[in-house]
């Protein structure tokens, strides 16, 4: 079992392009969302998804796109970035009440 | 809303001591509380929740419901210990969870 697999690792764009933030898992989870991390803010959620088919927003989603086209991947699309887009990003998973993450994606938008 | 508040952004504490990392949380329902812990190099990882009232790595947390509270405890610290600590929330039926800002804890030698 690989877990949840983000990539890249590290990522940096110049505002206004766009790119797809990659997440995979091989647990046959439901469950999962992508949430990003900025100092002094903890994580705070941006989009998630209960199963293939279906998402919804969470917190912080403008700006963002997700679908969930099967079961195992989770792809974000960042479609015009924006310097407020700089962050780590993890994806997780979920099986009951725990969150598998991954091992997160930085990101800087020049 | 729901709310999780972990006012100390930075924790350091000598090898040995009692250790304490604060949580206060907000919401109207029952809540179901996590900690998450993020060691060097690694993933974020579930340390332990609430239900079930489990001890992990010598950490314990109490939910207090007087309090809004649920603090992390553990009575000795290790260097180990040094690590991002995140206290979560999970509300009602959703699976979300709404994170607290986090406490960086350095365990000093």
């Amino acid at each position: 079992n690989a877990g949840v697999t983000q990539t890249p690792k590290f990522q940096v764009l110049k505002t206004g392009q766009s790119m797809t933030l990659q997440c995979a898992q091989d647990m046959n989870h439901e469950y999962m969302s992508w949430y990003r991390q900025d100092p002094g803010m903890g994580l705070r959620l941006i989009h998630y998804s209960v199963g293939a088919g279906i998402t919804d927003q969470g917190e912080v989603p403008n700006g963002y796109n997700v679908s969930r086209s099967t079961t195992e991947d989770f792809p974000l699309r960042l479609l015009s970035a924006a310097p407020s887009q700089t962050s780590v990003y993890f994806c997780a998973s979920s099986y009951g009440q725990k969150l598998f993450f991954g091992s997160g994606t930085q990101l800087s938008v020049l | 809303a729901q709310r999780v508040t972990q006012p100390e952004k930075l924790l350091s504490v000598f090898k040995g001591a009692p250790v304490e990392l604060k949580c206060n949380y907000s919401y109207s329902g029952s809540p179901e509380l996590f900690w998450y812990v993020q060691y060097s190099r690694q993933r974020l990882q579930l340390l332990l929740r609430h239900i079930s009232r489990e001890s992990i790595k010598g950490f314990t947390a109490d939910l207090n419901k007087g309090e809004t509270s649920f603090h992390l405890k553990k009575p000795f610290a290790q260097e180990e210990d040094s690590a991002m600590y995140y206290c979560a929330l999970k509300s009602g039926s959703a699976r979300q969870l709404t994170f607290g800002s986090g406490t960086q804890l350095t365990v000093l030698p």
